[in-house]
This record gives structure tokens, sequence and C-alpha cells, in this order.
């Protein structure tokens, strides 16, 4: 069974400038999750998606920061404009049947 | 106060050691406990998990939990360098909730 993926798996761009990030989840799997991941710290929810519809997005910084499912398969995060703090690595998950997450490698943002 | 804390490290043991790693949480409602391992570089994939009260043990490792104390504690038998990562615990309400991750405690086991 193929797993979470994600691209890409580095960026770097420069302060105010926008970066989009995919995944594609386990296949049947209804539930998506963005976290965001700051060096030292856990994972932090951004936006949980059920199919194309969203769950959650309180912690989302919706002035800069959108996500979409269209289709309810694969996802979209985009960052515009980027700040300094937002570099981090931003996790994908995707729910099974019994609630565990199963997690792609994370796409590692740096904003200089 | 946090919803999740833990004791960042990173912890230092020999091969062969017995590791304690722990976890405290301060929603009452939380019924899962799961223990998630993250590699350097890797994202975090589910260790083991428990429901409400109790002890849970697979192979070297147990996961226990005290719901009065509301404190959560992962043991590893045996260490091995293999075992060096970081260790997250994350409760939640029920399977349907999205989880909440502690900090996360950085464990390395030396040869």
């Amino acid at each position: 069974e193929a797993g979470v993926a994600q691209s890409p798996r580095y960026k770097i761009i420069e302060k105010r400038q926008s970066v989009a990030f995919w995944c594609n989840p386990i296949s049947g799997h209804a539930t998506l999750y963005w976290y965001q991941q700051i060096l030292g710290q856990g994972p932090k929810l951004l936006i949980q998606f059920q199919n194309n519809g969203v769950v959650d997005d309180s912690q989302l910084p919706k002035d800069r920061f959108s996500a979409e499912r269209l289709k309810g398969v694969d996802s979209t995060l985009k960052i515009q404009p980027a700040k300094l703090e937002d570099s981090a690595v931003y996790l994908c998950a995707s729910r099974g049947g019994a609630g565990e997450l199963f997690f792609g490698e994370g796409s590692r943002l740096t904003v200089l | 106060q946090k919803e999740v804390e833990q004791d960042p490290g990173p912890l230092s043991v020999p091969e062969g050691a017995i590791v304690s790693l722990n976890c405290t949480y301060s929603n009452s409602a939380f019924q899962y406990f799961m223990w998630y391992r993250q590699y350097s570089r890797k994202g975090p994939e589910l260790l083991m998990y428990t429901y409400s009260s109790g002890n849970k043990e697979d192979g070297r490792f147990t996961a226990q939990v005290d719901k009065s104390s509301k404190y959560i504690s992962l043991f590893i038998r045996d260490s091995q360098p293999s075992d060096s990562a970081t260790y997250l615990c994350a409760p939640h309400m029920n399977a349907g909730n999205m989880l909440t991750f502690g900090g996360g405690t950085r464990l390395m086991v030396k040869p």
C-alpha cells in the first residue's frame, strides 16, 4: 500500500514570496490533515478536511495560508506572502479506520 | 498550561537500558492515547496506542496510562541505537478528533 505522498521535499524562498505544497493521501482515506512542525516542537494542526469539506481550520492563519481539496483526494497548501516564522516542515497526514494518522515525509520550507 | 506537555530532552542512554518517556495532559476528556516515533527528517509514524487507563505491551514497548493523574508513559526495554528518535505523545477524545501533539522527547541510544 502506497503511503502519503508529499512534494516538494524541500523549498527555499525569500520572505514575501509564495509557495505551494502538494499532498496525495493513502487511497480511500477520507480525512486529510495539514500540520506545521517548527524545529524542536511537535506538529501543530493547521487544517482538517473530510472529503472535500473543511472540518477544522481554526488554527490556519487565513491572512496568508490557504488550503484546498477540491476533488476530495489530493490537497494543496499555499502560503502567500511567506514570513520568516513560516520556516517549518509541513506535514500532511491521512486517517485510517482506527483513527491512526499516517504521515508523509513532509515538505521542509526555509524562508530567508 | 499547554494541553499536552513532554520533557524535550535530549535523553541519552546506553544501549540495553530501560527508557521511560513521559507525557502529561490537561483535558480529562481524552480517551485515546497514541505514541508516535519520528526519525530525523521523516514524518511521525504510529508506534502504539491505548484506550482509557491501563497498560499495553508490544514487544519491547509498553504504554501506560493513568487517567486519574493525567499521566502517560512509554517504556522501552533493551533499548537499541535504532530507537534513537523523537517520541511524540498524542492524546485525543475519539477516533474522529484531530490529534494534539506534545512537543516530543528526543531520545539518543548510544552503542
